[in-house]
Order: structure tokens, then sequence, then C-alpha cells
């Protein structure tokens, strides 16, 4: 299973929004809701942003939020803040329990 | 509170094997699965497998599968990770985390040094 397709980088100035892709297959994100979204700071632990394409766990901020389309999911950061800052990783179910992660999108702000 | 703790790192020959541990606690053991992901220096994070605590049912990731291997205590609630043959390019930080999709939970990551 090939990782799903996040571009290296993404950057915007304090205050706008941010959207990264996800592109999959028909056989992971175009089947299953179970996309979810990861936040990591160096020597950090992953953390969940975003989970079943849209949900957001319990003390996420509002301004993260998550869509698909297809066979690609997106996450969007609005009102961009420092501490937003990080590498996020796209993840979706490809069946039978078995999982494959996005190449991961550096985030820079501005 | 809900914590995964994993053990300390580890420093291990070409050929040889690893064991990594992950202790749950403040939850129900044997009601959430518990999945495993790699991440290599300076390279993103990769899928290896997952468990269901309560049966033991395991998964794998196709690349590992044959080299590692799943397995839980469920009187320790602890669940273990075993890699072996190991080689230079298993280098890197071994994560568990709670969940059977998401993964809501994580422990603090295990590095796993591969040198001769």
């Amino acid at each position: 299973q090939s990782a799903l397709t996040q571009p290296r980088s993404v950057s915007g100035f304090r205050g706008q929004s941010v959207t990264i892709s996800c592109s999959g297959t028909s056989g992971d994100i175009g089947r299953y809701n179970h996309v979810s979204w990861y936040q990591q700071h160096p020597d950090k632990a992953p953390k969940v942003m975003i989970f079943d394409v849209n949900k957001r766990p319990a003390g996420v901020p509002d301004r993260f939020s998550g869509s698909k389309s297809g066979n690609t999911a997106s996450l969007t950061i609005s009102a961009l803040q420092g501490d937003d800052e990080g590498d996020y990783y796209c993840c979706s179910s490809t069946g039978s329990y078995s999982h494959v992660f996005g190449s991961g999108t550096k985030v820079t702000v501005l | 509170q809900i914590q995964l703790v994993q053990s300390g790192a580890e420093v291990r020959k070409p050929g040889a094997s690893v064991r990594v541990s992950c202790k749950a606690s403040g939850y129900t053991f044997t009601n959430f699965y518990i999945q495993w992901v790699r991440q290599a220096p300076g390279h993103g994070l990769e899928w290896m497998g997952i468990i269901n605590p309560g049966g033991g049912s395991t998964t794998y990731a196709e690349k590992f599968r044959g080299r590692v291997t799943l397995t839980r205590d469920t009187s320790t609630r602890t669940v273990y990770m075993e890699l072996r043959s190991l080689r230079s390019e298993d280098t890197g930080v071994y994560y568990c985390a709670r969940g059977e999709f998401d993964m809501d939970v994580w422990g603090q990551g295990t590095t796993v040094i591969v040198s001769s």
C-alpha cells in the first residue's frame, strides 16, 4: 500500500487559511469515511485533529476542519496561529483493519 | 488519566530482534484496539499493524508481515511489538496508539537504533 499523497509544504500568514490535500484511491479514501488528520510538533508524538473525515475531538479548535470529495480528503486550518506550525499527516482505513498514512505536509506560519 | 507508556530506547545489531512494550492505564484495556506506527529519522509516519486486546486478533501492514508480531497480556494491560531480522532501515521511533480507526491516545515513542 503506497502512502497517500500530500504536498510537501504549505505556508500562510497569521490569520489566513491554508488547506492541505490528501490524495488516495478508490480503495482507501474513496471507499471509507475513516479519514483522520494528525499534527506533529518536533520530537513529539502525533495528535489527532480530525477523525471520520470531519469530526473534531474535544479540545481541538474549530479553526480545524476536514472534508472529503471522491478520493481526496482535505484539512483546512483557518485563522492561522504560530502554534499551528508543524507536520500534518492524513490517515485512511484501507479495509480489514489496515490503514495507510499520507506522506506528510510541513505547515509554516509566515 | 488515560495514557500509554512505552518501554525505553533499544540498540540492536543487524539481524537481531527487538520487543517494545506499551502499557495502558486509565481505561478498559480490552475495549480499545492498539495500533503501531513507525517514524524513521527525518521521515513520515508509517503504519505497522493493529491488535484487538480483547480477543488478540491482529492485522499487519504487508511491508512488515512475517517480521512483526503484536501480542497482548491482559493481566498487565500491556501490548508488545516484536520486530525480527532487524536492518539499519528499521532505525526510528516506534509509537503505540489507541484506536480502531483514528488514534486518540499515543505513547511517548520508543527509539530503536539498529547499528553494527
